[in-house]
């Protein structure tokens, strides 16, 4: 399977844990970037890398979350603290630059459930 | 801030039906535009990518056509099938400073019933 792929699919914590998740794009696809998706609602942006370098990050990205792509291949994103309001389905994507397109590819996300 | 909406929030048509989803957007200053589809509980599948200088893209039974002047985007399904009842979503990507992220719509959760 080439496609992107996340690990853990579901994730189960207690409110206060930290949970990190882990998201491989799909093989040379220089942009990645994370999306939070909760019931009901289009997923919203929450950040994205060029290679290694975070270009970009959202006002929901408060200072629990973090995100790192330290080789430009997979990337994690790491909730401190966690909170109810936290559970969502995260979802990664990926492309490529090239003139004209930037299609994204979503992988199958990581549904995060806070007790 | 570009805001995406999506007509209707929920559809159930018979098999075999022609359908259209509506999506419109706030800020016609957009780079492309995607549609999605989401099955429940699982990621997104890409269905179609418009550039701002298309008007439509083909890919089966979907057309997607785009007016950017007017901020409206369809997608139409041809003889729709069981198979195709899933969440379909819209998402566009605005020029600017926020030019790489996609401002989704909340989605047109499809139902085909045979």
């Amino acid at each position: 399977d080439t496609g992107v792929s996340q690990d853990p699919r579901h994730k189960i914590t207690k409110r206060g844990q930290n949970v990190t998740f882990r998201c491989d794009p799909i093989s040379e696809h220089n942009r990645l970037y994370w999306y939070r998706q909760t019931l009901g609602q289009g997923p919203e942006f929450l950040t994205y890398f060029q290679n290694e370098a975070q270009l970009e990050k959202s006002r929901l990205l408060s200072d629990r979350f973090s995100a790192e792509r330290p080789k430009g291949s997979f990337s994690t994103l790491e909730i401190q603290r966690t909170e109810q309001g936290d559970s969502a389905m995260y979802l990664c994507a990926s492309s490529k630059t090239r003139y004209g397109a930037n299609e994204q590819f979503f992988g199958p996300g990581t549904r995060l459930t806070v007790l | 801030k570009q805001e995406v909406t999506q007509i209707p929030a929920a559809l159930s048509v018979p098999e075999g039906e022609n359908l259209v989803l509506n999506c419109s957007f706030t800020d016609s200053a957009i780079y492309n535009l995607q549609w999605f589809r989401q099955d429940p509980g699982k990621g997104l599948t890409s269905l179609l990518l418009i550039q701002s200088s298309q008007r439509e893209q083909t890919s089966g039974r979907l057309n997607a056509s785009l007016d950017k002047s007017s901020g409206r985007s369809t997608l139409y399904i041809a003889a729709s099938q069981p198979g195709d009842s899933a969440t379909y979503l819209c998402a566009v990507r605005s020029w600017g400073t926020s030019g790489s992220r996609l401002t989704f719509g909340e989605g047109t959760q499809l139902t085909v019933n045979p």
